[in-house]
């Protein structure tokens, strides 16, 4: 089992750039959240989804989006990167939401400059 | 929306003494989840709790959640320079059903 796997784990882009991270599990989890963290404000969820064909916002949805077409992928898109979407980007799984223990990716490191 | 508030944002100690981390919901919670995250690393899941009052342990940890389900702490024995990172609580429930929302964060450093 790979559990939660996250892609790519570096990158640089500049302001105005599209991107996407790519977050893929294989623990046929329905419950998957994209999260952001910076210094001193812990983890904020992004946009969360609780099964293929279902997502939802989080506490700080603006500038992303997001898509869920299969159970086992629910990647992240950044329409035009602005430098306050500089931050590590965490993508999390989980059986369901109830159920506890969010399995976490190894993050990606994204900059805008 | 919800909010869950953790003191202390860093926490320095000399190892073997005791750590205390707290966590405050404005709002009733469902269940509590914390989380370590050593540095460079990604957030590991410690324990959930879920019952009013519940207690559990684990080795040197102490997890509490508290009678009226809105606080919870995390209580660590004669720490370890193993214990050093970030440790986060992580509250479901209240107003926002389908969201766990996380604290800011302790930031733990243990000096030999």
């Amino acid at each position: 089992n790979a559990g939660v796997t996250q892609t790519p784990k570096f990158q640089v882009l500049k302001t105005g750039q599209s991107m996407t991270l790519q977050c893929a599990q294989d623990m046929n989890h329905e419950y998957m959240s994209w999260y952001r963290q910076d210094p001193g404000m812990g983890l904020r969820l992004i946009h969360y989804s609780v099964g293929a064909g279902i997502t939802d916002q989080g506490e700080v949805p603006n500038g992303y989006n997001v898509s869920r077409s299969t159970t086992e992928d629910f990647p992240l898109r950044l329409l035009s990167a602005a430098p306050s979407q500089t931050s590590v980007y965490f993508c999390a799984s989980s059986l369901d939401l109830w159920a506890g223990e969010l399995f976490f990716g190894e993050g990606s490191r994204l900059t805008v400059l | 929306g919800q909010q869950v508030m953790q003191i202390p944002q860093y926490q320095h100690v000399q190892e073997g003494e005791d750590f205390t981390t707290y966590c405050n919901s404005s709002t009733t919670l469902s269940n509590i989840q914390w989380y370590k995250q050593r540095p460079g690393g990604h957030p590991v899941f410690l324990i959930q709790l879920v019952k009013s009052g519940e207690v559990k342990k684990q080795k040197r940890l102490t997890f509490q959640f508290g009678e009226a389900k809105k606080n919870s702490s995390l209580h660590i024995t004669a720490t370890q320079t193993t214990d050093v990172g970030t440790y986060f609580c992580g509250a479901a429930g209240g107003t926002s059903y389908g969201k766990l929302t996380f604290g800011q964060g302790t930031i733990l450093t243990v000096h030999p």
